[in-house]
């Protein structure tokens, strides 16, 4: 599966915006861009997913780039609930393989 | 019910044990998947299960044997475990292999 690249860690402030960056320069053309989160002592939660076109949902909001190589998952107003670690996924043809990389440790002030 | 339940929520056991983890959901999801997940690492994926039948091993140890008894119920049968299989065991599900997955709280285990 082609590799991620992730910032280890961001902070943001309670109800600002947060956008966290991925980069997967050699994405292929049937990859698709999905991100999880994991909150302390929980199991990893589905956030989004995306191919080619910006998605939004109630949790959040994909900004694919136009040549695929990178994404940003936005957070649109940070609560403190949102503090949990970010995982960027390419999930290619492999029948049901996520490949989890390192994340980034999102820290929200109050 | 949007959920996946995995029990025990603890377990400690011995070497020359043999225990289970059990996954559980009712949402209908033919797809079943355990993740073992180490400290501050992020998790790693060990069985896929689609339609109750084996579909992925990632090369896991004999000692962890997967088994799907029905849609619903994914177990994770323990033996000769080892220290170092110590970790968070996660449970997923989803409605097809291709789709999002959802995750149970997990299993933490020790092997003393």
């Amino acid at each position: 599966d082609a590799k991620t690249t992730q910032p280890n860690s961001m902070e943001s402030n309670e109800e600002e915006p947060v956008h966290l960056p991925c980069n997967h320069s050699t994405i292929s053309g049937t990859d698709y861009i999905h991100w999880y989160r994991q909150l302390p002592s929980q199991g990893p939660e589905y956030v989004i997913h995306g191919l080619t076109s910006n998605v939004n949902n109630r949790m959040a909001s994909l900004a694919i780039a136009e040549d695929r190589k990178s994404s940003t998952l936005i957070l649109h107003r940070a609560t403190l609930r949102d503090a949990a670690v970010y995982y960027c996924i390419l999930k290619g043809t492999s029948y049901g393989k996520l490949t989890f990389g390192q994340g980034t440790i999102l820290t929200v002030h109050p | 019910d949007t959920e996946v339940t995995q029990t025990p929520k603890h377990l400690v056991m011995g070497m020359t044990n043999k225990k289970s983890l059990k996954c559980e959901q009712h949402m209908g999801h033919r797809a079943m998947y355990w993740y073992k997940q180490k400290a501050k690492k992020p998790p790693e994926l060990m069985f896929v299960y689609s339609y109750e039948k084996l579909s992925i091993n990632e090369s896991v140890p004999s000692r962890f044997s997967p088994e799907c008894p029905n849609s619903s119920l994914l177990n994770l049968h323990l033996h000769a475990l080892q220290p170092e299989d110590s970790a968070l065991y996660l449970c997923a599900s989803s409605q097809s292999p291709y789709r999002g997955q959802f995750f149970g709280p997990g299993t933490r285990l020790t092997v003393l």
